[in-house]
């Protein structure tokens, strides 16, 4: 079965510093993987995803994230937080079959001035 | 509309009555999700359609909950003889179809039941 594990389920950075937000899957084959965003009392928006091609796929807000197949990786980065960053993060598996999504626990990410 | 719309997009229930949670997604998407989303949690899946078709039931928690979608486009989500436990937000998404294509999230609606 596949799962999804994000470490760290608070992540504190300052404005301007980076943001690296980890997120791991299990699976028996490649799926596809998502990063999505929950701002404050909204639903889910997609930042990327990853489905074939290219391993370091470019998403909204300056986010990216990068499908690493050996370490089972797609963690989600971006060079300088801002401080409308500050929400949930969601990294989410799918397998080629079905669609259905499979989501981690989250992260919630705090921005500091 | 623009977007998935959900409604209502809260309610309150008294424990042992019946709710109907609807999703209404964007016009021309194939595939239509369920999901429940605990506080603190991801979301979880419930079931999928394509079309009208249920393609998936398997995160049903038990045999009190049903869903439909008689037509392909609307769909209704049921849950029988609500208990405590059964609180969560509940969200609906759509897509094109199958492929890795994006699902669009719709706002939730927020059951409680008492």
């Amino acid at each position: 079965a596949q799962s999804v594990t994000q470490l760290g389920s608070h992540v504190s950075v300052s404005e301007g510093a980076l943001v690296l937000l980890r997120c791991n899957y299990s699976s028996s084959v490649p799926p596809y993987l998502f990063w999505y965003v929950q701002y404050p009392n909204q639903g889910l928006q997609l930042l990327l995803k990853y489905t074939t091609g290219a391993t370091l796929v470019k998403g909204i807000n300056g986010f990216e994230a990068e499908f690493k197949k050996s370490e089972t990786s797609f963690h989600l980065t971006k060079p300088s937080a801002h401080m409308s960053d500050a929400a949930e993060y969601f990294c989410a598996v799918s397998d080629r079959n079905t669609d259905k999504l499979i989501f981690g626990t989250g992260t919630r990410l705090q921005v500091f001035p | 509309g623009a977007g998935v719309s959900q409604s209502p997009r809260y309610k309150v229930t008294k424990r042992g009555q019946d709710v109907a949670l609807r999703c209404d997604p964007i016009s021309g998407h194939v595939s239509l999700y369920w999901y429940r989303q605990a506080l603190g949690q991801g979301p979880e899946f419930l079931t999928y359609f394509n079309y009208e078709a249920q393609q998936d039931k398997s995160g049903l928690p038990n045999d009190r909950f049903s869903a439909e979608r008689p037509e392909g486009s609307i769909s209704t989500l049921t849950i029988q003889r609500t208990e405590q436990r059964d609180s969560a937000m509940y969200r609906c998404a759509s897509s094109y179809g199958q492929g890795g294509y994006e699902q669009y999230f719709g706002p939730g609606t927020r059951l409680t039941v008492t």
